[in-house]
């Protein structure tokens, strides 16, 4: 069992839908990462967190340290979200734990 | 600024050959890092230099050397690799190590050995 488990391993939605993809974690962190990977590379950091709840443009993203869980939230969502989601656990070395992704389509 | 400039975005070579990755970024960041990350799978991390100094080494063949000249440049050196180290190199830099700094990634090269 991985250390960082996310869910959906795919997900597709049409323009307009609220997403949520899931991770929950079974280690000790200081933070999470949320990343963002469209398909040829570069990894875009959205989030990291590690309390509460943060909100940038369409994006929102919880965690609820007591049950290892944290939410990634896109309203309104467009094609240009298609991507790959990943979430990554921080450990008070400087590793990062990473999950498996989610990847996202979303058709017009 | 927010960018880390990885070069070259595309390397091929062969399994004779020498060659570096280069990663550099200007956001006063005293954490680097390399991950490698094969298709359809997350990255791993491979290399961690704080303060320009190696602080982990994930136990990666000595066919790859990290070099970090100083705090803006981290070097990947490449020597006699094989065909399944095919794959993309990430950089990573963060304010410093340890906890709570948001890691900012370069684009990538993705290299293929031949």
């Amino acid at each position: 069992k991985n250390e960082v488990e996310q869910s959906p391993q795919n997900l597709t939605a049409q323009e307009g839908e609220f997403i949520t993809i899931n991770c929950s974690y079974s280690v000790g962190i200081s933070a999470l990462h949320w990343l963002q990977q469209h398909p040829g590379g570069g990894i875009v950091s959205l989030f990291m967190l590690s309390s509460g709840k943060k909100k940038h443009g369409r994006l929102i993203a919880t965690i609820n340290i007591q049950e290892k869980h944290s939410s990634l939230h896109i309203t309104a969502s467009h094609p240009r979200d298609s991507a790959v989601y990943i979430c990554a656990a921080l450990q008070n070395t400087d590793k990062l734990i990473f999950g498996t992704g989610t990847r996202l389509q979303v058709f017009p | 600024d927010t960018e880390v400039t990885q070069t070259p975005k595309h390397l091929v070579m062969g399994m004779t050959n020498k060659k570096s990755l280069k990663c550099e970024q200007h956001m006063g960041h005293r954490a680097m890092y390399w991950y490698k990350q094969k298709a359809k799978k997350p990255p791993e991390l491979m290399f961690v230099y704080s303060y320009e100094k190696l602080s982990i080494n994930e136990s990666v063949p000595s066919r790859f050397s990290p070099e970090c000249p100083n705090s803006s440049l981290l070097n990947l050196h490449l020597h006699a690799l094989q065909p399944e180290d095919s794959a993309l190199y990430l950089c990573a830099s963060s304010q410093s190590s340890g906890e709570k700094n948001i890691q900012y990634f370069g684009a990538g090269t993705r290299l293929s050995v031949l």
